[in-house]
């Protein structure tokens, strides 16, 4: 069975660009998370969704940052524009029920 | 607020027992993971206990719950080279919400 798939891995932008990520969950996982990882820390969740609601998005910074999860499977998370400071993995996950799976991240890089 | 600690690194011998330490804050939490990231992947869930539990044991895993300080750790007997990850714990706070609070994570080297 596949897992999470995340891309593009990697991404290098310079500041004020807009960036995008995609995710595609596990087949079946209703609930997706985006993460953001800063180096040498722990993950810091963004966002969830519940299908293609987001039920919590407390954390995301709404001024910049958007996502959206059309028909409740694939998401995006997008940037606009990119500060120096979101250099940083960013993580998708799903889950069909407590235990969440990773995908490998997106490592983004703001120049 | 929440909060879960870690020390940042670890060192030990192959073949020798690695012990990873994690402290958090909030006594609610309801379920308590460790998860292993090699470089450059995603994390990967390896073990989970319930807060009603003291132990588990899942073959070389051990994991120790100290409700009481909250206070988790895990156990890697006969740790292996392929053992050398950033290993994080987290907290899930309220039962059915599926946040996590994770740790800052402790990089273990396993020396040959």
């Amino acid at each position: 069975e596949a897992g999470v798939v995340q891309s593009p891995r990697y991404k290098i932008i310079e500041k004020k660009q807009p960036v995008a990520f995609w995710c595609n969950p596990i087949s079946g996982h209703n609930t997706l998370y985006w993460y953001r990882q800063n180096l040498g820390q722990g993950p810091e969740l963004l966002i969830r969704y519940e299908n293609e609601e987001a039920v919590d998005d407390s954390q995301l910074p709404k001024d910049r940052f958007s996502a959206e999860r059309l028909k409740g499977v694939d998401s995006t998370l997008k940037i606009q524009p990119a500060e120096l400071g979101d250099s940083a993995v960013y993580l998708c996950a799903s889950s069909l029920m407590d235990e969440q799976f990773f995908g490998p991240g997106t490592r983004l890089t703001v120049l | 607020g929440e909060d879960v600690e870690q020390s940042l690194f670890l060192s030990v011998r192959e073949g020798d027992s690695s012990v990873i330490n994690c402290t958090y804050t909030d006594s609610s939490s309801t379920y308590l993971y460790w998860y292993k990231q090699e470089p450059g992947a995603g994390l990967q869930l390896l073990t989970y206990i319930f807060s009603n539990m003291d132990m588990k044991q899942d073959q070389r895993l051990t994991v120790l719950l100290n409700k009481k300080d909250k206070h988790l750790s895990l156990r890697i007997a006969d740790t292996q080279t392929g053992d050398s990850a950033i290993y994080f714990c987290a907290e899930s706070p309220t039962s059915g919400t599926y946040k996590y609070i994770f740790g800052t994570g402790t990089r273990l080297k396993v020396l040959a």
